[in-house]
């Protein structure tokens, strides 16, 4: 594998369901970034970790939570979304924090 | 606010017009801005980074420029494969980066 991989490629919960997104960069990287992406708008940053820790947290909703347990894996928990969350989920990581940024083929949620 | 808008929304073109796509920001203190290439059902791919106001940056087709207020991202006789959405983005320091809503760039054959 090279580069951002993200699983799965695509996932349909209900409301009341938990699951889990994970994302994986084998390019050595400090930095990994969480990113929703809707129709019609802009990326929305939601969290960013450098060096596992967590350093930016956009005001995102509690049933969001992200979990960075080494520099090469990125986790973000859902529970008990709603219907308006449906979105493309976007995973990057980046060698510093002023630097380009690679980004994973994106998790497409549907939340019915 | 730091404020990043793109324009046009959505371009069409023939093969071989040239064309270019816009850019403009307010921000307190620009580190950085960005330009990246989006395909349907793909994350975005980085093509260039600009840190500088008269900064320039050339690859293949594309040439990206700065300004203290805008940037823009300017395609010479583009081709059917230049077809995809197209973002800037501003990073203004501590992982703070706001992208634009993209344009949409499609080239006729």
């Amino acid at each position: 594998e090279t580069g951002v991989t993200q699983t799965p490629r695509h996932l349909v919960m209900g409301m009341t369901n938990k699951k889990s997104l994970k994302c994986e960069q084998h390019l050595g990287h400090n930095a990994m970034y969480w990113y929703k992406q809707s129709a019609k708008k802009p990326l929305e940053l939601m969290f960013v970790y450098s060096l596992e820790e967590r350093v930016e947290n956009n005001s995102v909703p509690s049933r969001f939570s992200p979990e960075c347990p080494n520099s090469s894996h990125l986790f973000l928990h859902l529970h008990t979304l709603q219907p308006e969350d449906s979105a493309l989920y976007l995973c990057a990581s980046s060698q510093e924090d002023d630097t380009e940024q690679f980004f994973g083929p994106g998790t497409r949620l549907t939340v019915l | 606010e730091d404020q990043v808008t793109q324009s046009p929304e959505a371009l069409r073109l023939q093969e071989g017009e040239s064309s270019s796509l816009n850019c403009s920001y307010t921000v307190s203190g620009l580190r950085g801005l960005f330009w990246y290439r989006q395909d349907p059902g793909k994350g975005p791919e980085f093509l260039f980074t600009l840190y500088s106001a008269g900064e320039e940056k050339e690859k293949e087709r594309l040439k990206a420029t700065l300004t203290k207020k805008e940037s823009f991202l300017h395609i010479t006789a583009p081709k059917p494969e230049d077809s995809a959405t197209y973002l800037c983005a501003l990073y203004s320091g501590t992982y703070k980066y706001i992208f634009g809503t993209g344009t949409r760039l499609k080239v006729l054959a």
